[in-house]
């Protein structure tokens, strides 16, 4: 168990449709990352908050957008869903340190 | 850019060592790392080198870096089943408050 939570586990939905992946970093950590995990683009990330601010972009579609609250937990939000969006989508949040840890994921299927 | 790339699959037999390789682009990459992904779960470190060193050890884990060819490998000495996974490469620079770039990731099969 890293210490990171992600919810829901799983997600299906269609196409069109918007969607909220929440992540809960380790206690401490003030970076959270987001990633993607599809069969044909493998692991991306995706952006990166630091206390609340935006540090890093990455692949990014601009349908998607995320933040991160006071508390320092995140949200990906995810719009006008298109099938090829289905992935699992991964969280991990690092402290001080030069580790990332991750969270089990969010499957999300767009039929 | 930043690339990172490993082969797809590899087998070995229960008990013999395993490498994986790994060859990367940026060569401001400062922490180079191996993630192992089971089935179903999410990613694990298992461990990272400095890019101001040739290798690290810990346990059955033995990782080579060869900063010169940009070439990073994983040996796990005496592979069990439960050594069977994905394991990803990945680098990044300055340090973990930075992007990860990953690897396609490398499928570990072990047979009996």
């Amino acid at each position: 168990d890293s210490g990171v939570t992600q919810t829901p586990k799983h997600l299906i939905t269609a196409t069109g449709q918007r969607v909220t992946l929440r992540c809960s970093p380790r206690s401490g950590d003030l970076s959270v990352y987001w990633y993607q995990q599809s069969l044909d683009q493998g692991l991306q990330f995706l952006i990166q908050y630091y206390n609340g601010e935006e540090r890093a972009k990455g692949n990014i579609l601009e349908r998607f957008s995320a933040q991160q609250f006071p508390d320092l937990h995140s949200e990906l939000n995810l719009s006008s869903l298109e099938l090829g969006d289905s992935a699992l989508y991964f969280c991990a949040s690092s402290g001080e340190g030069n580790e990332q840890f991750f969270g089990p994921g969010t499957r999300l299927t767009v039929l | 850019g930043e690339d990172v790339e490993q082969s797809l699959f590899l087998s070995v037999r229960e008990g013999d060592s395993s490498v994986i390789n790994c060859t990367y682009t940026d060569s401001s990459s400062t922490y180079l790392y191996w993630y192992k992904q089971e089935p179903g779960a999410g990613l694990q470190l298992l461990t990272y080198i400095f890019s101001n060193m040739d290798m690290k050890q810990d346990q059955r884990l033995t990782v080579l870096l060869n900063k010169k060819d940009k070439h990073l490998s994983l040996r796990i000495a005496d592979t069990q089943t439960g050594d069977s996974a994905i394991y990803f490469c990945a680098e990044s620079a300055y340090s973990s408050a930075s992007k990860i770039i990953f690897g396609s990731g490398t499928r570990l099969s072990i047979r009996p």
